[in-house]
Formats: structure tokens, C-alpha cells, sequence
């Protein structure tokens, strides 16, 4: 069965634009979640989707989003990037979000210059 | 407030040598717990899991962990340490009907030869 699969893996942009971020989970699972990781904050929740509604979020701004489609793939949208954006953002996949362990794929590493 | 507190930001041990790695928990009832390991970047890899019953759970890579409800803690073991798991270890914690996974900081493990 294929992972957790991640696209682009390496994003390079510049302050002020806007970027989407794809993720495909795991056949099966319906669970998917954003997380920010940086040296300095650790793993950050941003948000989870389940069968296309969100059923969680953290504390992030308004310029990071998300979405799932109805074939589980979802995408993350962070607008109006600020240098601090800078960051690997992981997604996870599992069954349904919550008994179950997460997956995760590999990461997109995002550079904001 | 749910949180997950890994004491250790580093760990150094000689190859061979056994290793424990400490998490600690803060959580109403009793949580779903996990301990995940990444290599340098890579996504995270579930390394064991503990939901219910027999309080010592084994994971991949010879790797253990023990649930002491008393002390909320989940504490990751491995009695003979090789130089490929010298990687960051981290703790988390979901609740039940939650849907947010809480991750510590990370422990990263460093070993000599």
C-alpha cells in the first residue's frame, strides 16, 4: 500500500505571495493533518479533515487554510506569506483521526524569502 | 490543558548502551499515546502505540514503552542502542473524540560509536 504522499517537497517564495500544498493519504484513510514544524516551535496542529470537514484546527492564523476533497487528497493554502512561514509542513493520514495512529508523509519544506 | 513535556532535548549514549526516553502527559482521562521517530528530513515514522491493556507496549526496531497512569507517563525504552537510531524521538498524545494529536518537543538521540 503506497504512503503518505506529499507534492512539491521543496517550495521556495517570497514574501507576500501565496502557496497550496497537496497531500495524498494512504488508501482507506479519511483522516487527514496539518502540521508546521520549526526548530523553534516544534510540531504545530494547523488543522484536520475528515470526509471533507474540518473537525479541528489550531491556533494559526486566517492565512493558512485548508480543504479535502471527496477522494480524501487535501491541500493546505497559506496566503500572504510571511518570512516566519518558513517551515516543514507535514501531513498525516489516518483511518479516522482519532483511535487510530497517523502516517505521515515525507513533508514540504517551504522557504519564504 | 492537554500537553506532552519530553524532558530531554538531547540525549547522547554510547552504542550498545541501553536508552530511555522520558514523556510525560497532561490529560482528563486516559489518552491514546503514541512515540514517533524522524530522521533528519524525513517525515515521522510510529515507532509503537499504547490504547488500552497490557501497560508495556513493544514497537518496530526493538523499541518499548510503559504506561504508568500514576505518573502520566510513557516512557520509550531500548536495552542495546544502535548508531542507526541516532535520530529525534517525539511523544504525543490524542484524546478520544479529539481529533488533534499533541506532540512534545522531541528528544533528539545522538550515538557514539
Amino acid at each position: 500500500k503506497a504512503g503518505v504522499t506529499q507534492t512539491p517537497r521543496y517550495l521556495i517564495k517570497t514574501r507576500g505571495q501565496q502557496v497550496t500544498l497537496s497531500c495524498s493519504p494512504i488508501s482507506g484513510h479519511r483522516s487527514v493533518s496539518w502540521y508546521q514544524q520549526t526548530p523553534g516551535q516544534g510540531l504545530q496542529f494547523l488543522f484536520e479533515y475528515f470526509s471533507e470537514t474540518q473537525r479541528n484546527k489550531g491556533n494559526f492564523p486566517g492565512r493558512f487554510s485548508g480543504r479535502q476533497f471527496s477522494n480524501s487528497r487535501s491541500e493546505m493554502n497559506v496566503s500572504t506569506l510571511e518570512l516566519g512561514d518558513s517551515a516543514l509542513y507535514l501531513c498525516a493520514s489516518s483511518i479516522d483521526g482519532t483511535a487510530y495512529e497517523q502516517y505521515f508523509g515525507p513533508g514540504t519544506r517551504l522557504t519564504v524569502t | 490543558a492537554q500537553s506532552v513535556t519530553q524532558p530531554d532535548i538531547h540525549i547522547t549514549v554510547s552504542e550498545g548502551a541501553s536508552l530511555e526516553l522520558r514523556c510525560n502527559y497532561s490529560y482528563g482521562a486516559t489518552p491514546y499515546l503514541f512515540w514517533y521517530v524522524q530522521s533528519p528530513g524525513q517525515g515521522l515514522q510510529l515507532l509503537l502505540k499504547y490504547f488500552s491493556g497490557d501497560t508495556l507496549v513493544q514497537g518496530i526496531k526493538g523499541f518499548e514503552a510503559e504506561f504508568k497512569r500514576s505518573q502520566s507517563s510513557f516512557n520509550l525504552r531500548k536495552p542495546s542502542v544502535h548508531w542507526s537510531d541516532a535520530a529525534e524521538y517525539f511523544c504525543a498524545v490524542v484524546g478520544s473524540g479529539t481529533y488533534k494529536y499533541i506532540f512534545g518537543t522531541g528528544t533528539r538521540l545522538k550515538v557514539l560509536a
